[in-house]
């Protein structure tokens, strides 16, 4: 079955380590993106890709950084610069659908990083 | 950018008609409402979205006002299951003239027995 898939579902880090998400999908679809959770709030934009070797900031970038290799690969690196890291992450990815704009987007099942 | 003003929390009784309501009165002529739900530490589902007329599939229906400022989700029959958190978003352009979803708290509806 097609889909997202985010690993590992639940990370430990120590203060002052970089740890980085995984996120893979089998959708074909162009764009990827990584969302923020925190309990009791919306979802707040990190990064986005639309396409490959080409990201862009969402509204809370800072201590973050991705990559996009590949277009089924868009790993986020939470760095030690990120001072609240604690958090639910989601990565979600959508096909383009051109000068319309993109389709629904597919989420995966969340990767909750905690701070030991 | 387009907003949207969802109710924070909504109850409804199982068997019944779940309306939720969605206010985004300054949505532009070519951006499309979605909708879409995240049961506890999931990650969000997509359920529905429309431009202006209505829409409907196996989950729920899409009610567009005529002038474009608010729309309704409606399950037609809720279940314990359809207890969630719903979001109505519509694509906002970022600066570069793509289209990124701005998620805000949503609803929570509990349907209860």
């Amino acid at each position: 079955d097609g889909g997202i898939t985010q690993s590992p579902k639940y990370l430990f880090r120590k203060e002052g380590q970089n740890v980085t998400l995984s996120c893979e999908q089998n959708l074909n679809h162009d764009a990827m993106y990584w969302y923020r959770q925190d309990p009791g709030q919306g979802l707040r934009l990190i990064y986005y890709s639309q396409i490959v070797n080409d990201f862009q900031k969402g509204d809370i970038a800072e201590g973050y950084s991705v990559s996009r290799e590949k277009k089924e690969s868009f790993p986020l690196t939470v760095t030690s610069a990120q001072k609240n890291p604690t958090a639910f992450y989601l990565c979600a990815s959508s096909p383009f659908a051109g000068t319309g704009g993109i389709g629904p987007q597919h989420f995966g099942d969340g990767t909750r990083l905690s701070i030991l | 950018d387009a907003k949207t003003t969802q109710p924070t929390s909504m109850d409804c009784a199982e068997g019944r008609a779940a309306n939720l309501p969605c206010n985004h009165s300054t949505i532009s002529g070519n951006e499309y409402v979605y909708w879409y739900r995240q049961i506890h530490s999931q990650g969000p589902q997509y359920i529905i979205h429309g431009l202006k007329n209505n829409e409907t599939n196996e989950m729920a229906s899409l009610i567009i006002t005529e002038d474009r400022k608010s729309s309704t989700l409606i399950l037609p029959h809720a279940t314990l299951r359809d207890t969630a958190v719903y979001y109505c978003i519509v694509r906002v352009a970022d600066t570069g003239g793509s289209y990124i979803p701005t998620f805000g708290r949503g609803t929570s509806l509990i349907v209860h027995p």
